[in-house]
């Protein structure tokens, strides 16, 4: 069965490094998003990415985030400096399409921790 | 701006039972799509069933059926004949018809089934 896949499970940085986040998303799928979950609070959506660009983007989604879609099968989330509060469990997720209550599917996760 | 409430942190429930999870959520908008995510320990979210706003009839998914309360903004899960597979972190999650497939969620409910 067709899966997101994200890598690394877990990854630890000092305050201030950049840091850049896997993701394989399902083949055909189309539509990726990020997600973060901060340990006890809710997940909350990052950013949607469509055909190359940026469609949505949320007010955590600042300046020193950014997605990029390199070479038609990976999709990565960098965080440029890292801050001790961007710890958090980071998912990746896509979709075949947006709307119609299209399913999205999720991958495992990435635990960041920052130091 | 959409919110989602999950009021109850934690629930268990005997195997083979039944169990009801809560859900509301607040919106001004008409056409939305509600869903349920589960999360098993150290797994990754799988969808479990979805709900079309514009829909009346509730849907259903075998073991699992929602009551789907469009007036009272409330989405909660039904978990017939629960089994111990059901153990989980369950999500429900808003999405609004206008959005690029961005999901909102609620805190969560850990389902603990017991033997």
């Amino acid at each position: 069965e067709p899966e997101v896949t994200q890598t690394p499970s877990h990854q630890v940085t000092q305050m201030g490094q950049e840091v850049i986040l896997r993701c394989v998303p399902i083949s055909n799928h189309l539509y990726f998003y990020w997600y973060r979950q901060i340990l006890g609070q809710k997940v909350e959506f990052l950013v949607s990415f469509y055909n190359n660009e940026i469609s949505e983007k949320s007010e955590i989604f600042d300046d020193q985030f950014s997605v990029e879609r390199p070479d038609g099968s990976n999709f990565t989330l960098k965080i440029r400096s890292t801050k001790l509060e961007d710890s958090a469990m980071y998912f990746c997720a896509s979709s075949a399409d947006r709307g119609r209550a299209t399913e999205a599917f999720f991958g495992q996760g990435t635990r960041l921790t920052v130091v | 701006a959409q919110t989602v409430t999950q009021s109850q942190p934690e629930m268990s429930v005997q195997e083979a039972e039944t169990v009801t999870l809560s859900c509301t959520y607040d919106t001004s908008e008409n056409n939305y799509y509600l869903f349920w995510y589960k999360q098993p320990p150290s797994r990754q979210m799988i969808l479990v069933i979805r709900q079309e706003a514009y829909k009346q009839q509730n849907a259903t998914e075998n073991r699992f059926s929602v009551n789907f309360q469009k007036a009272a903004k409330s989405f909660s899960l039904k978990i017939s004949d629960s089994q111990l597979g059901d153990t989980a972190m369950y999500f429900c999650a808003f999405m609004s018809g206008t959005s690029y497939g961005k999901l909102t969620f609620g805190q969560g409910t850990i389902l603990t089934v017991h033997p």
